[in-house]
């Protein structure tokens, strides 16, 4: 079975660019997360779909992100423009369903470079 | 707020030592605890997990024991190999509301000489 498919694997842009990471999570999966990781910190949420709907995005700076999951199956993160402190690795993830006791499934990760 | 602390590191063993990585966890109700492992070059992936008070998660002869009384829930292996290095996060999900949401320590790096 397949995992979590993330790309690209590494992204390195100037300040003020755009950027977009796609991310195919588990076939079945209903509920998708993205997560953002700081070096030499752990992941923090960043939004969280069951099935196309956003049900918490509460952590997500709406500013400059945004995301969709159009038909409940991969999802688009996007930053627009980026900033230097964007610079860290981007995590999706996938589990069966929202249950908080539901294993989740991390794909490589995206880590970006803002310069 | 919700949140888990874990010890600093990284850990250095030597090959068959004893390991223990300290967790400790502040949340309103009562949360589900994981242990993810991150290997070098791999994403994320569940070592073990406990759903409820005094529940043992084991995996690969890792154990963790929930302890609700001292709100920990340590990582444990009896003797380690070159092949566990790699970074512990220790996590909480809260079970309201089929929140799902993953908190996460900030990670643990061990590292196993031969």
């Amino acid at each position: 079975e397949a995992g979590v498919v993330q790309s690209p694997r590494y992204k390195i842009i100037e300040k003020k660019q755009p950027v977009a990471f796609w991310c195919n999570p588990i076939s079945g999966h209903n509920t998708l997360y993205w997560y953002l990781q700081n070096l030499g910190q752990g992941p923090e949420l960043l939004i969280r779909y069951e099935n196309e709907e956003a049900v918490d995005d509460s952590q997500l700076p709406k500013d400059r992100f945004s995301a969709e999951r159009l038909k409940g199956v991969d999802s688009t993160l996007k930053i627009q423009p980026a900033e230097l402190g964007d610079s860290a690795v981007y995590l999706c993830a996938s589990s069966p369903t929202g249950l908080a006791d539901n294993e989740q499934f991390f794909g490589p990760g995206t880590r970006l470079t803002v310069l | 707020g919700n949140s888990v602390t874990q010890m600093e590191g990284p850990v250095t063993l030597s090959e068959e030592a004893f390991l223990t990585i300290n967790c400790t966890y502040t949340a309103t109700g009562y949360p589900s605890l994981f242990w993810y492992v991150q290997y070098p070059g791999e994403g994320l992936q569940l070592l073990l997990k406990a759903t409820k008070a005094d529940d043992k998660g084991s995996n690969k002869g890792f154990e963790a024991t929930y302890r609700k009384e001292t709100t920990s829930f340590h990582l444990e292996k009896g003797s380690v190999q070159v092949s566990d290095s790699a970074v512990y996060f220790c996590a909480l999900s809260l079970g309201s509301s089929n929140t799902g949401k993953l908190i996460f320590g900030q990670g643990t790096t061990l590292q196993v000489k031969p």
